[in-house]
């Protein structure tokens, strides 16, 4: 079936040191897969981190960056240098490209981010 | 830009009762919404997808009778949780796409439903 795993928490790291949060898929029923990087900060709602469509290419935002590949169904989070306002929940998530079922987007179990001063 | 809204953010509800919860697109047309759930120590796991003037589709285990909703124009739907009980426990997302082919979901900040 179709299904998003990624890195168990809690992640803790200190601030700007490097972060990785892994995310693999499995797409069996969705013919275009998208993959995305949501993140829940304490206190508000879920937000669109970044996405990406076509497989091969790279998404970034905030200083964070993952590549879809396909090859390794992989879309593993990255920063450089991590502050502690990242921290927060980030969920990983696969979803279809066309028509009504785009909506259905199938979410891994959440990474909670802890950056420490 | 996109937002969307969410109300109540929380609400505490006797065992058997039920919930009401409300979903505002504010800066695009909501032409399709999901409702999505959380429940404790889980993922977000999708109840129903909605879409103006087309009928509403339900997941697996999850059912109109239990889950009604309603989305009557492109910025408004909502959903009921009837007859609650401890295993509805948990977070909802409402979360609203504009157009029908390969746009972001706008979530809102939830509604938690805690039962008691």
């Amino acid at each position: 079936g179709d299904s998003v795993t990624q890195t168990e928490g809690p992640v803790t790291v200190s601030e700007s040191e490097s972060l990785i949060i892994n995310c693999t898929y499995s797409a069996t029923s969705i013919a275009y897969p998208n993959l995305f990087w949501y993140v829940r900060y304490p206190g508000e709602g879920l937000q669109l981190l970044l996405k990406v469509i076509t497989a091969g290419q790279k998404g970034s935002s905030r200083g964070f960056e993952a590549t879809y590949n396909k090859e390794t169904t992989s879309f593993h989070l990255q920063k450089a240098s991590v502050q502690e306002s990242d921290s927060a929940v980030y969920y990983c998530a696969l979803g279809d490209h066309y028509g009504s079922s785009g909506n259905k987007l199938i979410f891994g179990i959440g990474t909670l981010l802890s950056v420490k001063p | 830009g996109a937002l969307v809204y969410q109300y109540p953010r929380r609400t505490i509800c006797k065992s058997g009762t039920s919930m009401r919860m409300e979903c505002q697109a504010v800066g695009f047309q909501a032409t399709s919404v999901a409702w999505y759930r959380q429940s404790p120590q889980k993922t977000f796991e999708l109840i129903a997808l909605s879409t103006v003037n087309s009928a509403i589709k339900y997941e697996q285990n999850f059912t109109q009778e239990k889950f009604p909703i309603s989305h009557p124009n492109l910025s408004f739907s909502s959903m009921t949780v009837l007859n609650a009980y401890l295993e509805d426990r948990g977070l909802y997302l409402c979360g609203a796409r504009e157009g029908n082919s390969g746009n972001t979901l706008y979530f809102g900040e939830g509604s938690r439903l805690i039962v008691v």
